[in-house]
């Protein structure tokens, strides 16, 4: 049962365009939703987070948008920079200690 | 600022064995986990702890023993390894429960 999902393995944009990698999720009892990014051969590193009494939460060229009737949150790059090339994960939790984490997306930026 | 640090970075391990995968983190967070990703798929969490002393199960915990006697360690322990532990470990902290956690470099775990 796969609360969080990631429904595209990958996605390709072109350097200076906008990348948007989405995520879904099934419980409704999440209140918390993260975003974290990895290289090969490192850990996950946190991007950026948003709690389920906002809709939108911006860190720079990272923004993330939550749809809590659709049970869908998106990250948006923009502009989008080959060292953004990585796997992103979304992430949830309920009451913050334990959180699950969905399949991951492989973003390729091409220069 | 070491962070989280895990050691072995590597293991090939037979089946039968058994072996330690080492975590300590140098913040002073209250709270580790322990998590698994396999190819293709999300990270799972093993175990976690909410301080010294304390532990719990998370999603797939069966053939994974842990302790926390310590702030700073979270080791987590393979008694008779199995092929299907084959995975890259990650071992994370943080200081609170809603904030974002450190990961440690992983370990790659093989199983043959």
């Amino acid at each position: 049962d796969q609360q969080v999902k990631q429904n595209s393995p990958s996605l390709s944009v072109q350097e200076g365009r906008i990348s948007i990698l989405n995520c879904d999720y099934t419980n409704s009892m999440f209140d918390y939703f993260l975003w974290y990014k990895k290289y090969p051969a490192e850990g996950p590193t946190f991007l950026i987070s948003i709690s389920s009494i906002k809709d939108k939460n911006e860190d720079g060229r990272f923004t993330v948008f939550l749809n809590k009737s659709a049970k869908h949150l998106s990250l948006h790059i923009v502009p989008s920079q080959p060292g953004d090339s990585a796997v992103y994960f979304c992430a949830a939790t309920r009451g913050g200690n334990k959180l699950i984490f969905g399949t991951g997306t492989l973003l390729a930026v091409q220069p | 600022n070491a962070g989280v640090t895990q050691t072995p970075k590597f293991r090939i391990l037979k089946i039968g064995q058994s072996m330690t995968l080492q975590c300590t983190q140098d913040m002073n967070h209250n709270y580790m986990y322990w998590y698994r990703q396999d190819p293709g798929m999300g990270l799972k969490l093993i175990y976690y702890s909410v301080g010294a002393g304390i532990t719990d199960k998370g999603e797939v915990p069966n053939g994974y023993n842990v302790s926390r006697s310590t702030t700073e360690d979270f080791p987590l322990r393979l008694e008779l390894a199995a092929p299907s532990q084959t995975s890259v470990y990650f071992c994370a902290s943080s200081r609170g429960q809603v904030e974002g956690y450190t990961f440690g470099s992983g370990t790659r775990l093989t199983v043959v």
